[in-house]
């Protein structure tokens, strides 16, 4: 069954505007993963966070990670055209040493 | 380029015809996987493996089946293919099971089932 669930399923910015997504998981994880994929791509690795861990940055992206509440959340900021894409969470058994379990993802679309 | 090499990219199959969706990674990576995507479903786990000789089942492991002889090769068998099968399947591969760094995906295989 899906572990994570994205909210919104969609999101319509404009280009400069900060993107906010938030995923939600039910069982106890070793880390949480968050991808893009373009239209008709593959999958894209873009940040990984640790249970121990409340927030990471890589460039234009934020995440947050709560344990408590078993949900994350992935900002872009000032976003452009080019991050119009698909973005899924995804988490791994606690563990660590495990599959990735993905949610349903959220569609982001960014006008220019 | 390392990374992850699924061929082929398309493929339509009749109903009860088998075959096989290749996978090669050349990063030495031990895990990799099997997911398909529907729509509205996200991505959902066939088989996995832990190392060569080593597989397991996923989520939806029925009508598939998998070896692992070679560090390299992850080959998913559809044994005879039906309509619920028609999806785009992904191949990906990771080092320490995703538990420091992410996993690598393949572009897809985008199978249709007639």
């Amino acid at each position: 069954s899906q572990q994570g669930e994205e909210d919104p399923q969609a999101l319509s910015i404009q280009e400069g505007e900060n993107a906010t997504m938030n995923c939600s998981y039910k069982t106890s994880i070793n880390n949480l993963q968050w991808y893009r994929q373009n239209s008709g791509r593959g999958l894209v690795h873009l940040i990984l966070i640790r249970s121990n861990e409340r927030e990471k940055h890589s460039g234009r992206l934020r995440v947050t990670l709560d344990t408590s509440k078993k949900s994350s959340s992935l900002l872009i900021t000032a976003s452009r055209a080019a991050d119009t894409a698909s973005y899924f969470c995804a988490t791994t058994g606690e563990s660590g040493y495990s599959t990735l379990t993905f949610g349903k993802g959220t569609m982001l679309l960014v006008s220019p | 380029n390392a990374g992850v090499t699924q061929t082929p990219k398309f493929q339509v199959l009749k109903t009860g015809q088998s075959m096989t969706l290749q996978c090669a990674q050349d990063m030495n990576h031990e895990y990799m996987s099997w997911y398909r995507q529907d729509p509205g479903m996200g991505l959902r786990l066939i088989h996995y493996s832990v190392g060569a000789g080593i597989t397991d089942q996923g989520e939806v492991p029925n009508g598939y089946n998998v070896s692992r002889s070679t560090t390299e090769d992850f080959p998913l068998r559809l044994l005879s293919a039906a309509p619920s099968q028609t999806s785009v399947y992904f191949c990906a591969s990771s080092t320490q099971g995703g538990s420091s760094y992410g996993y690598t995906f393949g572009s897809g295989t985008r199978l249709t089932v007639v």
